[in-house]
């Protein structure tokens, strides 16, 4: 299994406070993301990057930052937290090398509730 | 706009029966098409991976093909078991700088014994 690790794995958090969830990646892949899975939306890009402080806003950024100081971490802030942001957090890996994009890897999940 | 669309959306099925997933996607500019396996709770599994230059991949009783002309894929599970159980996915990477994906909306597959 490729080296992810998401943390928290699960938090209840209130309404109005900023919540950070961390991505630590072993791999050395250049290519980190997170994505959120909703029912009846599947997964949505949020953010990714493509290197230490390389970072572009994806499908659904709003109310999310990120930063990646290092290579083998990525960070996701929620800055106020809502109900709407509610939902299961998934990091993904990539590498890419001349002339093709290899796989991409997801961690387990983190699973936020906020109330 | 790239759409990735998985039909049936939810699949059950006799133990032993092959069967086949399909995924479909709008836009024909992707770099590789990658099938995944999420079990309930947990992250998602990569099965296979299909760079766009290829026609199939193959990885034990899996065989996923890809036809990037028509926007079509399929994942192809001989003699299905009751493990198989689970939701697959299929995603696409698009021709662009940032390596990210499209997902289609899923595949919920169960394998009665």
């Amino acid at each position: 299994d490729a080296g992810i690790t998401q943390s928290p794995r699960h938090k209840v958090t209130e309404t109005g406070t900023p919540v950070t969830l961390r991505c630590h990646q072993t791999e050395n892949h250049r290519y980190m993301y997170w994505y959120r899975q909703d029912p009846g939306h599947g997964l949505r890009l949020i953010h990714y990057s493509y290197g230490v402080k390389d970072t572009d806003k994806g499908e659904v950024s709003d109310g999310y930052s990120v930063s990646r100081s290092k290579t083998e971490d990525f960070l996701l802030t929620l800055e106020s937290a809502t109900s709407s942001q509610t939902s299961v957090y998934f990091c993904a890996i990539s590498e890419s090398k001349v002339g093709m994009n290899t796989e991409a890897f997801f961690g387990q999940g983190t699973r936020l509730t906020v109330v | 706009k790239q759409e990735v669309t998985q039909i049936p959306a939810a699949l059950s099925v006799p133990e032993g029966e092959n069967l086949v997933l399909n995924c479909s996607f709008t836009d024909s500019a992707i770099y590789n098409l990658q099938w995944f396996r999420q079990d309930p709770g947990k992250g998602l599994t990569s099965l296979l991976l299909i760079q766009s230059s290829q026609r199939e991949q193959t990885s034990g009783r899996l065989n996923a093909s890809l036809d990037k002309s028509s926007g079509r894929s399929t994942l192809y599970i001989a003699a299905s078991q009751p493990g198989d159980s689970a939701t697959y996915l299929c995603a696409v990477t698009h021709n662009n700088a940032g390596n990210m994906l499209t997902f289609g909306g899923g595949t919920r597959l169960m394998v009665k014994p």
